[in-house]
């Protein structure tokens, strides 16, 4: 089935450091591609999307690539701040039906040090 | 603002009682989505509305639980003779709906409301 799998964490970086978050996802269908963003006691916000391969996404210097040769859309950023913590998921659309319902990973806490 | 709106925020409930949860989507957004987000867990999706049609519904987990969007916009999440294992986050998402193959209008999120079951 549909399914996202998502670097465990927690991760623990000092400001400025590089950030990668893996992602993988079931080779099943065209889906679009989502890193959404979860800061403490609020809901989900989406942090950029990818609809098709090779897309890169890209938002507040943050980028994920959607790789279709190896099922991926890993996280990346060239430097983390302390602002950037908080829980990330990535998330796929089901590949079947007309219903565009996602489909998330775990999540990956991510906590930045000064 | 004029993002999704959720209310409660928190809710607290005995066991056994029944519980509404309501969801404002964005004005003029056609699809909106309910899903179950237990704790340290990604959220799960529950049930899919295009304007008032409930068309998905695969994810609701039991007969007890119970949505619906009378008019296309506000949606309210019921669940009846609620169990301790429904303590969760409950998340609503609204978004534009699909404007063509091509084009995949993304998700927009409430805050969701914490459903404690004492």
């Amino acid at each position: 089935g549909d399914s996202v799998t998502q670097m465990e964490g927690p991760v623990t970086l000092s400001e400025e450091a590089f950030l990668t978050i893996n992602c993988t996802y079931t080779a099943t269908g065209y889906p679009s591609l989502f890193w959404y963003v979860q800061y403490p006691g609020e809901g989900l916000q989406l942090l950029l999307k990818a609809t098709k391969a090779d897309d890169k996404g890209s938002n507040k210097g943050f980028e994920a690539t959607y790789r279709k040769e190896t099922t991926s859309f890993h996280l990346e950023k060239g430097s983390v701040q302390v602002s950037d913590s908080a829980v990330y998921f990535c998330a796929r659309t089901i590949s079947s039906g007309s219903a565009r319902q996602l489909t998330f990973g775990s999540g990956t806490q991510l906590t930045v040090l000064p | 603002g004029a993002g999704v709106s959720q209310s409660p925020r928190y809710k607290v409930a005995k066991r056994g009682q029944d519980v509404a949860l309501r969801c404002d989507p964005i004005s003029g957004h056609v699809s909106l989505f309910w899903y179950q987000q237990a704790l340290g867990q990604g959220p799960e999706f529950l049930t899919y509305f295009q304007n008032e049609a409930q068309l998905d519904k695969s994810g609701l987990p039991s007969d007890r639980f119970f949505a619906e969007r009378p008019e296309g916009s506000v949606s309210t999440l019921k669940i009846q003779r609620t169990q301790q294992e429904d303590s969760a986050v409950y998340l609503c998402a609204s978004s534009l709906g699909d404007r063509g193959r091509l084009l995949y209008q993304p998700q927009h999120f409430g805050d969701g409301t914490r459903l404690s079951i004492l």
